[in-house]
């Protein structure tokens, strides 16, 4: 069945460091991969997809790789803020628009 | 656009009693919703898809008598917990789809969530 696997967090980070979080995936057929981001206290909000193989997706810098040689969507920004403290989620579309989402991995950024 | 709100933010009730919880799409129709729940520091479970005009789908383990879910119109849906417990304390965040535009198809859309305290 489809899946979806995260690092384990938290992750820890001085300000302006170089930010990973990897994610791989196992599913039949090409389902489109998301990285959705958890405010403490909040909803879940989109932050980038990427529909299919070699797509990248950005946004606020953080940006993603389809890779469906390594079947991963690693996502990455070149410098974290504080404000980027929250949860991550990596998610890919099931069947019948269902979405599966990893586990979540919690990042700090400390000033 | 496509901004999803839902109602209350949180709640505290008494065992036993039933509490509802909506989840309105505000600048688009949704035809399909999705009910999550998230306990603390977990990732999100799917309950429910909820179909406007017809019965949900749960996900296996959800008891339908417990989680009643309407979706009576294309902007909104309810989750009522019925005869609630302690244990059915949990944060609980609605999806919706935006149908028909282009590239979205899969994407959806978050609702801040309710966080649901039984006391």
């Amino acid at each position: 069945g489809n899946s979806v696997t995260q690092m384990e967090g938290p992750v820890t980070l001085s300000e302006e460091a170089f930010l990973t979080i990897n994610c791989t995936y196992t599913a039949t057929g090409y389902p489109s991969l998301f990285w959705y981001v958890q405010y403490p206290g909040e909803g879940l909000q989109l932050l980038l997809k990427a529909t299919k193989a070699d797509d990248k997706g950005s946004n606020k810098g953080f940006e993603a790789t389809y890779r469906k040689e390594t079947t991963s969507f690693h996502l990455e920004k070149g410098s974290v803020q504080v404000s980027d403290s929250a949860v991550y989620f990596c998610a890919l579309s099931g069947g019948y628009n269902k979405l599966i989402f990893g586990a979540g991995t919690r990042l700090a950024v400390h000033p | 656009g496509a901004v999803v709100s839902q109602h209350p933010s949180w709640v505290i009730c008494k065992s036993g009693t039933s509490v509802k919880i909506e989840c309105r799409s505000l600048d688009f129709q949704a035809t399909t919703m999705f009910w999550y729940r998230q306990f603390p520091k977990q990732s999100l479970m799917l309950m429910a898809t909820s179909n406007e005009g017809s019965k949900a789908t749960y996900e296996q383990g959800v008891e339908k008598d417990k989680f009643l879910i309407n979706h009576a119109s294309l902007t909104l849906s309810t989750l009522t917990v019925t005869s609630a417990h302690p244990e059915d304390s949990s944060f609980y965040i609605c999806s919706a789809r935006v149908p028909g535009l282009a590239g979205t198809r899969e994407t959806q859309y978050f609702g801040p969530g309710t966080r649901l305290l039984v006391l």
